[in-house]
């Protein structure tokens, strides 16, 4: 079955800083991997997926993921945050054949001035 | 601005009211879904319609009732709910449900409070 793992529910980074959020997954088969964001009073915005093909992934809004096989991860980067970062977000993978994704329980990234 | 729309975007029901909740997408998408989302929490999947079918119902109680009338709209027919019904409801969009490789749509969701 598959599952998705986020370390740490909440985060704090400064304004400028790198931001890292963690995410790693379990899966039988080569999954589909995305992460999402959400504001508050809003609904989920997709960042960035990894399907198939390059494993570095490059989102909107300055985000990338790389996803490593032999690690079982997909985590989230910002080189250098910004207020406006301040968020929820989500991985979520989708395996093949399954019609369902399976979300994390989310990290709320702090930025601090 | 999402390209799924729901309304109404907030709502207060008594419990014995009868409401519904609507979803609308104009992106050719043939999957649509209903999650249900409490504070601080990960969205819960509720239900999930392909092709004006339902193909998943996640053993949500009948007082909870959807609705496909077309391929652009989605609705959540609301009777008689609980205080514990009271969350952020997601309705979300995709190509189809099998293109796994696809990311679903969300909209900003419908506020419910249930007094």
């Amino acid at each position: 079955a598959q599952s998705v793992t986020q370390l740490g529910s909440h985060v704090s980074v400064s304004e400028g800083a790198l931001v890292l959020l963690r995410c790693n997954y379990s899966s039988s088969v080569p999954p589909y991997l995305f992460w999402y964001v959400q504001y508050p009073n809003q609904g989920l915005q997709l960042l960035l997926k990894y399907t198939t093909g390059a494993t570095l992934v490059k989102g909107i809004n300055g985000f990338e993921a790389e996803f490593k096989k032999s690690e079982t991860s997909f985590h989230l980067t910002k080189p250098s945050a910004h207020m406006s970062d301040a968020a929820e977000y989500f991985c979520a993978v989708r395996q093949n054949r399954d019609d369902k994704i399976i979300f994390g329980k989310g990290t709320r990234l702090h930025i601090l001035p | 601005d999402t390209e799924v729309t729901q309304t109404p975007k907030h709502l207060v029901m008594g419990m014995t009211n009868k409401k519904s909740l609507k979803c609308e997408q104009h992106m050719g998408h043939r999957a649509m879904y209903w999650y249900k989302q409490k504070a601080k929490k990960p969205p819960e999947l509720m239900f999930v319609y392909s092709y004006e079918k339902l193909s998943i119902n996640e053993s949500v109680p009948s007082r909870f009732s959807p609705e496909c009338p077309n391929s652009s709209l989605l609705n959540l027919h609301l009777h008689a709910l609980q205080p514990e019904d009271s969350a952020l409801y997601l309705c979300a969009s995709s190509q189809e449900v099998t293109a796994n490789y696809q990311p679903q749509h969300f909209g900003d969701g419908t506020r419910l409070s249930i007094l």
